[in-house]
């Protein structure tokens, strides 16, 4: 079975853009979580997807955002860039969620914000 | 006061040794996820609890509900264990929260 694949792996962009990065989940995995890892905050929930709808949210501004496809592939937008934003993006599917089931984490999204 | 902590923050040992890692957290959880770190970035799921304990291979993770805690045990270290062990607890707000990881070296 393949595992979970994140789109770009790398990506440069500057303050005041906006970026989008794909998630293809697990074939038959239904949940699709999304992550911030930066060294000064650690890891650090974004929100969660399930059957296309949000289920859970973490505790970040309105210019991150995320929506799920039919496909239980996801994708994540973070509008009007900010130097902070800076950070490794990690998505992880599981079957029917994280409180339910083990997640599989994806390679991830390095973003360089300049 | 942090949701999640762990000690120790770093963990140096020799190959062969056995390794305890801790993690405590202050709120209510549904399940307590060990996570694995590799350098470079990739995680790998090692553990997800609720009760009890579980067991893979050299890896023994156990949780105390009544005492919210829980350890992640490595038995007969290797050097390939080296990495940065997360605890990670989903709370009853729905919330995924993570401890600030334990980078452990296991040294030939």
């Amino acid at each position: 079975k393949a595992g979970v694949t994140q789109t770009p792996r790398y990506l440069i962009k500057t303050r005041g853009q906006q970026v989008t990065l794909s998630c293809s989940p697990i074939s038959g995995h239904r949940s699709v979580s999304w992550y911030q890892q930066t060294p000064g905050q650690g890891l650090q929930f974004l929100f969660e997807y399930f059957s296309e709808t949000q289920r859970n949210k973490g505790n970040f501004p309105g210019r991150f955002s995320g929506r799920q496809f039919s496909n239980s592939r996801s994708e994540m937008n973070v509008s009007t860039l900010e130097l902070g934003d800076s950070a490794l993006y990690l998505c992880a599917s599981s079957l029917a969620g994280v409180s339910y089931n083990e997640q599989f984490f994806g390679p991830g999204t390095r973003l360089t914000v300049l | 006061k942090n949701e999640v902590e762990q000690s120790p923050q770093n963990l140096t040992a020799q190959e062969g040794e056995f390794i305890t890692i801790n993690c405590s957290y202050s709120v209510g959880i549904s399940a307590l996820h060990w996570l694995q770190q590799h350098p470079g970035g990739g995680i790998v799921s090692l553990f997800m609890l609720s009760s009890g304990k579980k067991k893979h291979g050299r890896l023994i993770a156990t949780i105390n509900i009544q005492e919210k805690h829980s350890s992640l045990h490595i038995t007969a270290s290797h050097p390939r264990d080296s990495a940065v062990y997360i605890c990670a607890v989903h709370n009853y707000g729905q919330n995924f929260v993570f401890g600030p990881g334990t980078r452990l070296s296991v040294l030939p």
